[in-house]
């Protein structure tokens, strides 16, 4: 089985100022690892995720996330944040391979300030 | 990236009625088909994985026989809420894999918001 952790329920962040959101995870096997933005109202989009290979993985709009096996963390950050990214963040995990099922963490409420 | 299809989106319906949401993969075939349940301000809860051709696999504490899940082809599965009430009221999620390969991300409906008065 396996968990994840977002401390961070709501993360209030002026408009382009840096931004990081944590998670962590725990499991006995190897993973695969997401985050999904949720805007209010509607489903889940997925943001990024790492299967394999490069640590570092990137979104098509700024964002982007790393890897750390060792500290069991996929932490979200964007250099510089905009109005549009206000919405709920969500990390998941999955068993690497098969159709495994995703767990989600609690969320993180991100709320860009003008 | 492939689409899946939650009908409908938004549903009222009284206290003892019961109600079909249906989750459909467009564009691809899914084996398994995933069913969550969201209560306002908190994650999202696996309910169910709906395997096609066979019977849903519940996690413990759902019960099975007030959320019927059938997952009659591969592009189809449909939640029932039996009888529902108004402690049923939720958002409801699908999500769906392809069936071609294990490593692939899971993709989510669009949600259906379930008010039962």
């Amino acid at each position: 089985a396996q968990s994840v952790t977002q401390l961070d329920s709501q993360v209030p962040v002026f408009e382009e100022a840096p931004v990081e959101l944590r998670c962590n995870y725990s499991s006995s096997v190897s993973v695969y690892l997401f985050w999904y933005v949720q805007y209010p109202n509607q489903g889940l989009q997925l943001l990024l995720k790492y299967l394999s290979g490069s640590t570092l993985v990137e979104s098509i709009n700024g964002f982007e996330a790393e890897f750390n096996k060792s500290q069991t963390s996929f932490h979200l950050r964007k250099p510089s944040v905009h109005i549009s990214d206000t919405a709920e963040y969500f990390c998941a995990v999955s068993e690497s391979g098969g159709y495994q099922k995703v767990t989600f963490g609690t969320g993180t409420k991100l709320q860009v300030i003008p | 990236g492939a689409v899946v299809s939650q009908h409908p989106s938004r549903v009222i319906c009284k206290s003892g009625t019961s109600v079909k949401i249906e989750c459909r993969s467009l564009d691809f075939q899914a084996t398994t088909m995933f069913w969550y349940r969201q209560f306002p301000k908190q994650s999202l809860m696996l309910m169910a994985t709906s395997n096609e051709g066979s019977k849903a696999t519940y996690e413990q504490g759902v019960e099975k026989d007030k959320f019927l899940i059938n997952h009659a082809s591969l592009t189809l599965s449909t939640l029932t809420v039996t009888s529902a009430h108004p402690e049923d009221s939720s958002f409801y999620i699908c999500s769906a894999r392809e069936s071609s390969g294990g490593n692939t991300e899971a993709f989510f409906g669009q949600g259906t918001r379930l008010t039962v008065v």
